[in-house]
């Protein structure tokens, strides 16, 4: 009964560095989405998919892009990392949506940017 | 600009009496108003949600939240702290859209 699983747990990027933050959910849910989480600050939504092949931007998508070829994987990418995405990232899944019901939250992705 | 305010970092409480953690929102509108919760090195977990109707709201682990729209609230609430309560508090909102806003959140620790 795995839920949402991100990896890496940890990660240490050098500036200017690629990588993909992983998710992957194996409850059928339709939507799925990535929040960032920084000290003080809250969650922030980056992007969101209502369900395969279907992606929105959230409230900070700059510096990050994101697919959503099947219904199980949503993945994230960074280009080109900058000190100012060093955050913890949550992806988190539901079957009719953020409304209707609860996100069902991965354990997250401590990174830092240095 | 549309937001929740927690306006407590931190809160602290004995174990047995009872806990508040507020939350006021700042929108136009009917907004739809959700209470998540943190434990250390954990994603969030929903506690309970407000779309519509009964201002008092149920949710889990004995849980409560009461919406007061002249005072534009929605106060979390349990009668009786337990040390297990001891958590990261998340107040949020939306319009019935995919675009859930959390606020910066109340760190709440129940002293045994």
């Amino acid at each position: 009964n795995a839920g949402v699983t991100q990896t890496p747990k940890f990660r240490i990027l050098k500036i200017g560095q690629s990588m993909t933050l992983q998710c992957t959910q194996d409850m059928n849910h339709n939507y799925m989405y990535w929040y960032r989480q920084d000290p003080g600050m809250g969650l922030k939504l980056i992007y969101y998919s209502v369900g395969a092949g279907i992606t929105d931007k959230g409230e900070v998508p700059n510096g990050y892009n994101v697919s959503r070829s099947t219904t199980e994987d949503f993945p994230l990418r960074l280009e080109l990392a900058a000190p100012s995405q060093t955050s913890v990232y949550f992806c988190a899944s539901s079957y009719f949506g953020s409304t209707n019901e609860k996100l069902f939250f991965g354990s997250g992705t401590q990174l830092s940017v240095l | 600009a549309q937001s929740v305010a927690q306006p407590e970092d931190q809160v602290n409480v004995a174990e047995g009496n009872p806990l508040t953690v507020k939350c006021t929102y700042s929108v136009s509108g009917n907004p739809y108003l959700f209470w998540y919760v943190q434990y250390p090195n954990r994603g969030l977990q929903f506690l309970l949600k407000y779309i519509t109707g009964d201002n008092l709201v149920k949710g889990s682990y004995g849980f409560e939240a009461e919406f007061n729209k002249s005072q534009t609230s929605f106060h979390l609430k349990k009668p009786s702290a337990l040390v297990s309560d001891s958590a990261l508090y998340f107040c949020a909102f939306n319009f019935g859209n995919e675009k859930l806003t959390f606020g910066t959140g109340t760190r709440l620790t129940i002293i045994p």
